[in-house]
């Protein structure tokens, strides 16, 4: 079945210091989505692409997704302490949405 | 305004009781979701209803047992609850009918204690 591989599983960085966290999946997606999970909460949907090659901007975040449409990654620049939480990006084949196992940010101050 | 709601959100039993998680939407959704989160944060899908009719059921014990009275509406009710099934248990919704749509909304969470 698709499956849906992130790294790091952990990754603890100096505020200030930039962040990726990278997705592949076994199969093609028709769309890949990003959450993000704080301590004690649930997943918020990020963003959502679509489009191979695509690049998307939220302020600090960037997403792409693999010309391919098999792998994906977001990059956080200058990480900040309100950044810590659990990343997960989330793929698309036929109706299932597979997440990945997520990415663990701590972000020292 | 919430959402997604869920109740309860904590859950302390004994183990080998019957428990039921409710789960609610508001947004108009036709699609919604059961989601098992254990210590190490994997989330697994568990079942998935679209239109009160089950889609997904993934490799999950018997003795769980989803029902969708109505569209806005997913409860899962647990059998003779395992240390195992301690967890945060999250329902979410979402709208899969528009194309390029699927985003998922996720309630709050329970957080499942088995003793």
């Amino acid at each position: 079945g698709q499956q849906v591989m992130q790294i790091p599983q952990y990754q603890h960085v100096q505020e200030g210091e930039d962040f990726t966290t990278y997705c592949n999946s076994s199969t093609t997606l028709s769309n890949i989505q990003w959450y993000k999970q704080r301590p004690g909460g649930h997943p918020v949907f990020l963003i959502q692409l679509v489009k191979s090659g695509e690049v998307k901007k939220q302020k600090r975040l960037t997403f792409q997704f693999g010309e391919a449409k098999k792998n994906s990654s977001l990059h956080i620049t200058a990480t900040q302490t309100t950044d810590v939480g659990t990343y997960f990006c989330a793929g698309r084949g036929g109706n299932k949405l597979v997440f990945g196992a997520g990415t663990i940010l701590r972000v020292k101050s | 305004d919430t959402a997604v709601s869920q109740t309860p959100k904590y859950l302390v039993t004994q183990m080998g009781n019957d428990k039921s998680i409710k789960c609610e939407q508001n947004l108009g959704h036709d699609t919604m979701y059961w989601y098992k989160q254990d210590s190490k944060k994997f989330l697994k899908i568990m079942f998935s209803y679209n239109n009160k009719e089950l889609i997904i059921n993934e490799t999950v014990p018997n003795r769980f047992s989803p029902k969708s009275p109505d569209k806005a509406h997913l409860n899962l009710h647990i059998n003779s609850l395992e240390l195992g099934d301690s967890a945060v248990y999250f329902c979410a919704s979402s709208q899969v009918s528009q194309a390029g749509q699927g985003t998922q909304y996720f309630g709050p969470g329970t957080r499942l204690l088995v003793l």
